[in-house]
């Protein structure tokens, strides 16, 4: 069985900085993805990376980078120039290649940052 | 981009009554839609998982009498939440598999916000 273990609650942040949320997890299944979500108060979920298993390099959009640790099963979130407006929840989630499979997601990350 | 529009945002119903939820893929067509459910302060949980013209699969501990799913286009998937309670009281988002590839194969609705009084 798949398995996202987030294992911080809540996070602070100086406004400028970088901060990194952390996400391991457990799979058997040799091929499959990673994801990061935002969840602001509003509720939605707001996609920001994905990674593949067979990624060779660690993936970055904008401010977000993924740190891809294969061998660790680990796969955290770097912000960089941390803005007022990343206060939200952050979820970790994971899905298998194989079939038409849901999302499993982590406990999230609550960050907050301070101006 | 792929877009899933989810309906209402939020309602608020009185116990006993029974709360649709819709939610539409406005410029793909969704095989298959998950439905998860996420109280205060926790994590998104898996519900059930329909696939259009075939009955959901649920999970472990959801009551299928409970919480109706119909996926009878490839278009539109309700979430019906029967005899509601205050327990149920919840934040419902659902999940379809865009096969386009935005969002690595994963559109979010909004969210529904149910409150049962």
């Amino acid at each position: 069985a798949q398995k996202i273990t987030q294992t911080q609650p809540g996070m602070f942040v100086q406004e400028k900085e970088a901060v990194t949320l952390d996400c391991t997890y457990d799979t058997s299944d040799p091929s499959y993805g990673l994801f990061w979500y935002k969840q602001p108060s509003s509720g939605e979920m707001i996609f920001l990376i994905y990674q593949g298993s067979y990624d060779q390099q660690n993936a970055t959009e904008g401010r977000y980078s993924l740190n891809f640790q294969k061998a660790r099963k680990s796969a955290n979130l770097v912000i960089s120039a941390s803005q007022l407006g990343d206060s939200a929840m952050y979820f970790c989630a994971m899905r298998q290649y194989s079939g038409n499979t849901p999302l499993v997601f982590g406990k999230g990350t609550r960050l907050s940052v301070i101006a | 981009g792929a877009v899933v529009s989810q309906h209402p945002s939020r309602v608020i119903c009185k116990s006993g009554t029974s709360v649709k939820i819709e939610c539409r893929s406005l410029d793909f067509q969704a095989t298959t839609m998950f439905w998860y459910r996420q109280f205060p302060k926790q994590s998104l949980m898996l519900m059930a998982t329909s696939n259009e013209g075939s009955k959901a699969t649920y999970e472990q501990g959801v009551e299928k009498d409970k919480f109706l799913i119909n996926h009878a286009s490839l278009t539109l998937s309700t979430l019906t939440v029967t005899s509601a309670h205050p327990e149920d009281s919840s934040f419902y988002i659902c999940s379809a598999r865009d096969l386009s590839g935005e969002g690595y194969g994963y559109t979010f609705g909004s969210g529904t916000r149910l409150t049962v009084v």
